[in-house]
């Protein structure tokens, strides 16, 4: 069973910020937050990780909290082909990676 | 650089019968996954390889499927005979060792009648 729980889904409208939460409060200390997304009928695509620390790339900023129960995703300015589902996983070493029912981003012109 | 491509895209089979499927990942990536995905749900892992050995196969229904990658490259997933709850799409990912994300192909999305 995935040990990470979503919102089913979220709307947001274009070019806002979109934030996406994910309760992880029994993650261990060696695991991984990570974030990825599908796009309908395409496999799911890596979109970010972090240990303790915030982290940000060219798609997406994560941010965890202190005791690491729980981590959001900001997705800085959503475009219509930010919709997709969004998956939050808590691994260590890429090892038996568990998707759950993941949060349907829906961005709204 | 190539993403990790997946034939064929699509297969239509009857019950009963063999249906397999290949995975080809990205250069250099020693690890690889073969995941099942049922439609409305997230995907789930069927085995991993770590460059030519199994690493984990605990949720592969192994009297029916079976997987290999004999040179520690490429893939192949088989499924023999398929049964109707089969159809879903199978999803191939690979990643470099141990960090990092997992980077997945199309999918191959198989019908079994």
């Amino acid at each position: 069973d995935a040990k990470t729980t979503q919102p089913p889904s979220m709307d947001c409208a274009e070019g806002r910020a979109a934030n996406l939460p994910c309760n992880h409060s029994t993650i261990s200390g060696n695991e991984y937050v990570y974030w990825y997304r599908q796009i309908h009928s395409q496999g799911p695509q890596y979109i970010i990780h972090g240990l303790k620390n915030n982290e940000t790339n060219e798609m997406a900023s994560l941010i965890i909290t202190e005791d690491r129960k729980s981590s959001t995703l900001i997705l800085p300015h959503a475009t219509l082909r930010d919709t997709a589902v969004y998956y939050c996983i808590a691994i260590y070493n890429n090892n038996d990676m568990r998707f759950g029912a993941g949060t349907r981003l829906t961005v709204k012109p | 650089e190539a993403g990790v491509a997946q034939s064929p895209r699509y297969k239509i089979i009857e019950k009963r019968q063999s249906v397999a499927f290949w995975c080809n990942p990205i250069s250099g990536h020693a690890t690889l996954y073969w995941y099942q995905q049922i439609l409305g749900q997230g995907p789930k892992l069927l085995i991993q390889f770590q460059n030519n050995g199994v690493v984990d196969d605990s949720q592969l229904p192994k009297d029916r499927f079976s997987a290999e990658r004999l040179k520690g490259v490429d893939s192949t997933l088989k499924i023999q005979p398929a049964k109707l709850e089969d159809s879903a799409v199978y999803l191939c990912a690979s990643s470099l060792e141990s960090a990092g994300g997992q980077y997945f192909g199309p999918g191959t999305r198989l019908t079994v009648l």
